[in-house]
Order: C-alpha cells, then structure tokens, then sequence
C-alpha cells in the first residue's frame, strides 16, 4: 500500500522569499501525484498534478513541483511567497490513475511572514 | 472538471442520531470517494462507491457506521450513523475529473454534541 509523508508539519517563510515543501512517497507501483491547498475554512482545490512525462510539473499561482523517482519525492517549491499563499498544502498519492482514491499526506501549514 | 455540489456545509447534531450526506455532480463519474478530516488532520479515505455495486471500505470503517448509497452515476450518499462526538469531522465528496485530476466537493462540518 501507498504511503506518503510531508516531513515538515509548519514552514514559516517571509514574504517575497522562496519555499519548497517536501513530500515523500512510498509505493510498488507506479503512481500519480498530487499538491492540494486549503485555504482556511475552505475546500481542497487541485495546486497540480503528476500522471507522466514531464516530470517537472507547473501548476496554479506560480506553484511547481519535480517528480524525482529514484528519491521517491514530489517537493512543491514557489520562487516568491506572497501574504496569500498562507494555507494548508496537502501532498496525495494514487496507485490506480483514476480507480481508487489518494492517500495523503498529513500535511504542511504554509505560514507566510511580512 | 467536474462540479461538486455537496449538502449539507454543516450540521450540529445531538449523539446517537443520524446524518446523511448527499453530493451530486454534474456530469457522470464511475466512481465517487468518500474522505473524514478530522480536526486539524488530513484526508482519510472511508470509502469508494461504485454505481450499482456494494461500496468498498477503507481499513477503519464499516458499512454499518458509514452507510453509501450510489444509485445513479451523478449522486451519492454518505450516512454518519449513531453519532458520537469523534464523529466530529469535515466530511468530503470527490470525483475523477478531467485529465486525471481529482475534484472535491466544499464539505461538510460536522459538529455531534
């Protein structure tokens, strides 16, 4: 079974500086990877999203993320945090492309710094 | 993508009772996943349902607790029976959208008092 693990719980960063969120993953298969952020009191929405190919992936709000096999990690970076990036950001793994659900990390709480 | 669109966003409801969740999308989806975030967690899956098949439970859960209905390709049902206050959670709805990614529905807080 698939496993995943976000080795930071809090990062705290100031503004306008760079960030890199790590995550982990443990599985026999291949997989399909996923960055979700959560905004307070608000829903899970999709940063983006690694299925195949490039393994240098580029997502929403300057977000990107590497696929790096052979370490088994898909670590989120941003070049330049802003105020609004403060969120919840959840990495997630899936084994079956679409036929079973994510299991996912426990989570890195993005803390922005003016 | 898909639309998600889930209800009720909250309840406060007295232990022992029952809810029933529902989440409708807009268009049609194999299959629908089911997901508890318990206060300050993350997503654990409780199960998948599957349109006129017996819903697939996660390690943990047990249809008796978490009743699912699917009984057409856009509508669901998520039942949180016998409630006790650990069964305070925010409970998600989600779908396979398109190209691979998956869709959430906005949730539903649950609070049992």
């Amino acid at each position: 079974a698939q496993s995943v693990t976000q080795l930071d719980s809090q990062v705290p960063v100031f503004e306008e500086a760079p960030v890199e969120l790590r995550c982990n993953y443990s599985s026999s298969v291949s997989v399909y990877l996923f960055w979700y952020v959560q905004y307070p009191n608000q829903g899970l929405q999709l940063l983006l999203k690694y299925l195949s190919g490039s393994t240098l992936v580029k997502g929403i709000n300057g977000f990107e993320a590497e696929f790096n096999k052979s370490q088994t990690s898909f670590h989120l970076r941003k070049p330049s945090v802003h105020i609004s990036d403060t969120a919840e950001y959840f990495c997630a793994v899936s084994e079956g492309g679409g036929a079973d659900g994510l299991t996912f990390g426990k989570g890195t709480h993005l803390i922005i710094q003016p | 993508s898909a639309v998600i669109s889930q209800k009720p966003s909250r309840d406060i409801c007295q232990r022992g009772t029952s809810l029933t969740i529902q989440c409708q999308v807009d268009s049609q989806v194999t299959m629908m996943f089911w997901y508890r975030q318990q206060p300050g967690q993350s997503l654990t899956l409780i199960a998948t349902a599957n349109q006129g098949s017996e819903a697939t439970y996660e390690s943990g859960f047990v249809i008796d607790k978490f009743p699912i209905s699917r009984p057409n390709l856009t509508f669901s049902t998520l039942t949180v029976s016998n409630m006790s206050p650990e069964d305070s959670s925010i409970y998600l709805c989600s779908v396979v959208g398109g190209a691979g990614g998956y869709t959430f529905g906005s949730g539903t807080r649950l609070t049992v008092v």
